[in-house]
């Protein structure tokens, strides 16, 4: 069946440096998806949603960017801190309803070094 | 505080030994999820509930049951458990069964089937 996936499993960037993690999905009818962040330990925590009607959505220092014609998805965090390290990933919703489940994606693990 | 509970939180356990995961929300969600991740495979969901006394399988059920019966909780129950078992195991809840409804997740049960 379609999956979402990833493009890179890990990425260490720097403190301060801005950060581009993506995501390639494979099925046209999804029209949701979301990026979650997933600290060691810990369960995911919601951080940004974007339907397929948009390209792009800003949250604080977020932005998800959609690109329908590749079907590629990212998340770029603006000015990376320590606490950003962590596990990010995608979940798309396939079903093109609004009653549909998630279908999520392996992670890519986020090191920021101070 | 918003939040979902699960408990135990680590277990080890022995092949056939029946075992249940809790798991509680006090927010007075409707739907309720499990889901179990492994390396390389991503979150995949195993059972969800609609709502009270409402269950219906998810993308990995075998080996798993669930009830429903208040609004609150949603255990997961392995009546024999097997070493293929061994996983971290997630509970989430959000408001409805609807995607754009934040999925809260609870902390994880690590559990090893020896």
């Amino acid at each position: 069946g379609e999956s979402v996936g990833l493009h890179l499993p890990t990425l260490s960037v720097q403190e301060g440096d801005n950060s581009i993690i993506n995501c390639a999905y494979s099925n046209s009818a999804s029209d949701y998806f979301i990026w979650y962040k997933q600290e060691s330990g810990k369960g995911p925590q919601f951080i940004i949603d974007i339907r397929s009607n948009m390209d792009k959505r800003q949250g604080q220092r977020v932005t998800v960017l959609l690109n329908k014609t590749v079907k590629h998805l990212s998340l770029q965090i603006a000015a990376t801190q320590p606490g950003d390290s962590a596990v990010y990933f995608c979940a798309e919703n396939m079903s093109g309803t609004s009653y549909g489940k998630l279908t999520f994606g392996q992670g890519t693990i986020l090191t920021v070094h101070p | 505080e918003a939040q979902v509970t699960q408990n135990p939180r680590y277990l080890i356990t022995v092949t056939g030994k029946k075992l249940t995961v809790t798991c509680s929300q006090n927010m007075n969600h409707e739907y309720m999820s499990w889901y179990r991740q492994d390396p390389g495979l991503g979150l995949r969901q195993i059972y969800y509930s609609m709502n009270v006394e409402v269950t219906d399988k998810g993308d990995v059920p075998e080996g798993y049951k669930v009830s429903r019966k208040e609004k609150r909780n949603f255990p997961l129950i392995l009546e024999s458990p097997s070493p293929n078992q061994t996983s971290l195991y997630f509970c989430a809840s959000s408001l409805r069964y609807k995607v754009e409804n934040t999925i809260y997740f609870g902390e994880g049960s690590w559990l090893t089937v020896v």
